[in-house]
């Protein structure tokens, strides 16, 4: 069975920093990875898909880098802002189904 | 396209009670799944689907029953209510099942059971 994780559970930073989420995963065996915000309330919104075979994507500020042999992704936000707050999700997928850690919240301060 | 669509947002039920949630989607996805997602334990996997007339179990099946008659609606029934599935229920879609094609999520369906 596949694992996720996601380190630290919380984060603050003041506006305007720089900051990576990591998530982690038990099996290396998987096809994608995908990047998720939660908005509290909300569904959720796809950020970057990566594919077992990238490295990494990029969509803005946004910048996500897998490493499929030890089993880790991060996610980087440049020059964060207060509408960056939100929950961040990283998923799997493995097999036939997709695997979620539980989440970074993250609370950019203005 | 209004993308992934769930009815209702939010619903009250009894214990023994049963009910369907309804999800829908318009991107003529063959991939759909139906997720719970509970406090610190993140989203997990109830049932998905394949395509038309093709389901099967993902983590967390016992007391939910799916079926999947057309493309476009993947609805998730409870059989008897209980107290353990007070939850968040996420419908979600993707073009196929295979590893190229990211996910795209409803609104979600906030069930209280009592």
């Amino acid at each position: 069975k596949q694992e996720v994780t996601q380190i630290p559970a919380a984060l603050s930073v003041p506006e305007g920093e720089n900051l990576v989420l990591n998530c982690s995963f038990t099996d290396s065996a998987i096809y994608n990875l995908q990047w998720f915000r939660q908005d509290p309330g909300k569904g959720l919104t796809s950020l970057l898909l990566i594919q077992s075979s990238q490295r990494e994507q990029t969509s803005g500020r946004l910048n996500a880098s897998l490493d499929k042999s030890s089993g880790r992704s991060t996610l980087y936000i440049a020059a964060s802002q207060p509408g960056d707050s939100a929950t961040y999700l990283c998923a799997v997928k493995f097999g036939g189904q997709f695997y979620f850690g539980t989440g970074t919240s993250l609370t950019v301060i203005p | 396209n209004a993308g992934v669509t769930q009815t209702p947002k939010f619903q009250v039920l009894k214990t023994g009670q049963s009910m369907t949630l309804q999800c829908a989607q318009d991107m003529n996805h063959e991939y759909m799944s139906w997720y719970r997602q509970d406090p610190g334990m993140g989203l997990r996997l109830i049932h998905y689907s394949v395509g038309a007339g093709i389901t099967d179990q993902g983590e967390v099946p016992n007391g939910y029953n799916v079926s999947r008659s057309t493309t476009e609606d993947f609805p998730l029934r409870l059989l008897s209510a209980a107290p353990s599935q007070t939850s968040v229920y996420f419908c979600a879609s993707s073009l196929t099942g295979t590893g190229h094609n990211e996910q795209f999520f409803g609104p979600g369906t906030r069930l209280t059971v009592l």
